[in-house]
């Protein structure tokens, strides 16, 4: 399978913890990009990075969250002293041009 | 504030006929205007796209018509199957300035075919 792929696919876990999905996007696609969808919303800008560089963050990207990608390849997010308001599903987009953005399976997080 | 704006909510179509789904957009800079068809507990999947020279797309049963000067669009399945059901989100882009060419997506619309 040469999609998106995302890990894990599903994630519960205590309010307080601290969360790590990871996102490994088509091979070739500089561009990446985070999502975040609530139940009945389409999906909603968080992060973007160009090769290694996050150049982009939206205003939903609490200090809590972070985000990486080391080398240009995978990158992760990081949810820290997660509360029940995280809960939702986590996607993952890459790209090769400005337009076609191809999305991954999602992480669904629930906050207990 | 809400920049695409997506109708109907919800959608029951007999398998065979037309499915229609609207959206309104409001950022005149958009300039690529994808859908998107996502199923329970998947992420979302490309299905066509169009960009604004351009008033109408086909893609096999899926047709995109483009109106810039109302700033709407929407998307026609013809011969709608029950395969089809699964819920559909326009969506829309333009360069944000910072580097990325981030996604606005309307709230979606889930179709429902009946046999």
């Amino acid at each position: 399978d040469t999609g998106v792929s995302q890990d894990p696919r599903h994630k519960i876990t205590k309010r307080g913890q601290n969360v790590t999905f990871r996102c490994d996007p088509i091979s070739e696609h500089n561009r990446l990009y985070w999502y975040r969808q609530t139940l009945g919303q389409g999906p909603e800008f968080l992060t973007y990075f160009q090769n290694e560089a996050q150049l982009e963050k939206s205003r939903l990207l609490s200090d809590r969250f972070s985000a990486e990608r080391p080398k240009g390849s995978f990158s992760t997010l990081e949810i820290q002293r997660t509360e029940q308001g995280d809960s939702a599903m986590y996607l993952c987009a890459s790209s090769l041009r400005e337009d076609t953005q191809y999305f991954g399976p999602g992480t669904r997080l629930t906050v207990l | 504030q809400q920049q695409v704006k997506q109708s109907p909510q919800s959608l029951i179509v007999q398998k065979g006929g037309i499915s229609i789904i609207n959206c309104a957009y409001e950022n005149t800079a958009f300039d690529y205007f994808p859908w998107y068809q996502q199923f329970p507990g998947k992420g979302p999947a490309l299905l066509i796209a169009i960009r604004p020279d351009v008033s109408e797309k086909k893609e096999g049963r899926f047709t995109i018509s483009f109106n810039k000067s109302a700033k709407q669009f929407s998307l026609h399945i013809m011969d709608s199957q029950p395969g089809d059901s699964a819920t559909y989100f326009c969506a829309a882009t333009a360069y944000s300035g910072a580097g990325s060419y981030q996604l606005t997506f309307g709230k979606g619309t889930k179709l429902s075919v009946i046999p």
